[in-house]
């Protein structure tokens, strides 16, 4: 069964460190998402991906974000300077078209990071 | 901004019982609803979704939607320990987010 993928399994940085978080969504979905749950707390939003471009960006993913494809399976998440409020567990989702009322999002596993 | 509110539990039942989870949303246009499953350290998986008044049948899940009163609901037949988890309830936002609730932990004791 496909499935989305994300390394590593848990990441720990020094803060204002730069991190990056590396997905590989499902080869035929369109739609790249990053979401994040800090422990305890509920699954946010941070940014959707099409087409080569964001699509839409949450609140929380301000100018120390940054997401790209760089090639033709990887997306991939940027922390520029790390923050200890940043950890949370980080979550990559892919679905094939925009999500509609019977769309399902795969998660990845998820990308622990913790910053000291 | 829509908002979806769940009741965080525990709630704790019985194996072989009935689990009844219950969510309430804010956007009355709201037009489907989500119901996922996480394990403690993994990822949000699927359940199953419902964007019909009524309810929507899937072995032991049923989900159940009054859009009246904007709640939907997931019933849990014959409840087993390995359905022991934080069941999250979501709804597509305005452009491509999935907006998700906080979860209500089921604790199933066998």
């Amino acid at each position: 069964e496909p499935e989305v993928t994300q390394t590593p399994s848990h990441q720990v940085t020094q803060m204002g460190q730069e991190v990056i978080l590396r997905c590989v969504p499902i080869s035929n979905h369109l739609y790249f998402y990053w979401y994040r749950q800090i422990l305890g707390q509920k699954v946010e939003f941070l940014v959707s991906f099409y087409n080569n471009e964001i699509s839409e960006k949450s609140e929380i993913f301000d100018d120390q974000f940054s997401v790209e494809r760089p090639d033709g399976s990887n997306f991939t998440l940027k922390i520029r300077s790390t923050k200890l409020e940043d950890s949370a567990m980080y979550f990559c989702a892919s679905t094939p078209t925009r999500i509609t009322v019977n769309t399902e999002a795969f998660f990845g596993q998820g990308t622990r990071l913790t910053v000291v | 901004q829509k908002e979806v509110e769940q009741n965080s539990g525990p709630l704790s039942v019985p194996e072989g019982a009935i689990a009844s989870l219950n969510c309430t949303y804010s956007d009355r246009g709201s037009q489907s609803f989500f119901w996922y499953r996480q394990y403690s350290g993994k990822s949000p998986e699927l359940i199953m979704f419902i964007y019909s008044n009524g309810d929507k049948e899937d072995g032991r899940f049923t989900a159940q939607l009054n859009k009246a009163s904007q709640y939907v609901s997931l019933l849990i037949r014959d409840s087993q320990p390995s359905d022991s988890a934080t069941y999250l309830c979501a709804v597509p936002g305005a452009g491509t987010a999935l907006i998700f609730g906080k979860g209500t932990t089921l604790s199933v004791s066998s």
